[in-house]
């Protein structure tokens, strides 16, 4: 079964450091992956996605990935953290059979400190 | 436009209870998604609906979980003789016919949290 895992439950960074959240999904086919992130008590708002098309993903508030097939690997970075992108961030992989299905990784909580 | 409207937000219940959660989607979206998020966890698909349709229910619970989306109205998710197993927070996506079905693309609503007494 399809898997995806998010390596570090917590991640705590300084204001103005670089961001680097860990994602690495389990498929025998290249997939479509994607980045949400949860702020409390909110929904999940959709960072950047990646359907095969260029690995280097850019997305919102600066966010990008890169889709290395190698590796089996979706990383999401920032050049910059600010105090605002403190959240939940998850990693999700489309299913194979049914591509609807989203299959998310656990969620790795980032922290900004001043 | 209004996004992925959920309500109530937060939802107590006894066990033994009924739990009714409604999902209202973006405006010309026709498909709906559950989604249930269990403490320290990632979301789990439970259904994947279409107006009057239920496509997938594969991620359900075989048993006190049902979930509709009628013509007129919004997508309801029912849990019977709720337990305490229950408490968590339940998601509902929604999407255009092609982007969410096909390519996965999916616009989430706040949530419910739902606790079970």
């Amino acid at each position: 079964a399809q898997s995806v895992t998010q390596l570090g439950s917590h991640v705590s960074v300084s204001e103005g450091a670089l961001v680097l959240l860990r994602c690495n999904y389990s498929s025998s086919v290249p997939p479509y992956l994607f980045w949400y992130v949860q702020y409390p008590n909110q929904g999940l708002q959709l960072l950047l996605k990646y359907t095969s098309a260029a690995t280097l993903v850019k997305g919102i508030n600066g966010f990008e990935a890169e889709f290395k097939k190698s590796e089996t690997s979706f990383h999401l970075t920032k050049p910059s953290a600010h105090m605002s992108d403190a959240a939940e961030y998850f990693c999700a992989v489309s299913d194979q059979g049914s591509s609807y299905k989203l299959i998310f990784g656990s969620g790795t909580r980032l922290l900004v400190r001043p | 436009n209004a996004g992925v409207m959920q309500n109530p937000r937060h939802l107590v219940r006894r066990r033994g209870q009924e739990a009714r959660l409604r999902c209202s989607p973006m405006k010309g979206h026709s498909h709906v998604y559950w989604y249930r998020q269990l403490p320290e966890e990632g979301l789990k698909f439970m259904v994947y609906l279409q107006k009057e349709n239920i496509i997938d229910e594969s991620g359900m619970p075989k048993e006190r979980f049902s979930a509709e989306f009628p013509k007129e109205g919004p997508s309801i998710l029912r849990i019977q003789q709720v337990v305490r197993g229950d408490s968590a927070a339940y998601f509902c996506a929604s999407s255009p016919p092609y982007s969410g079905s096909v390519l996965g693309e999916q616009y989430f609503g706040p949530g419910t949290r739902l606790t079970v007494t």
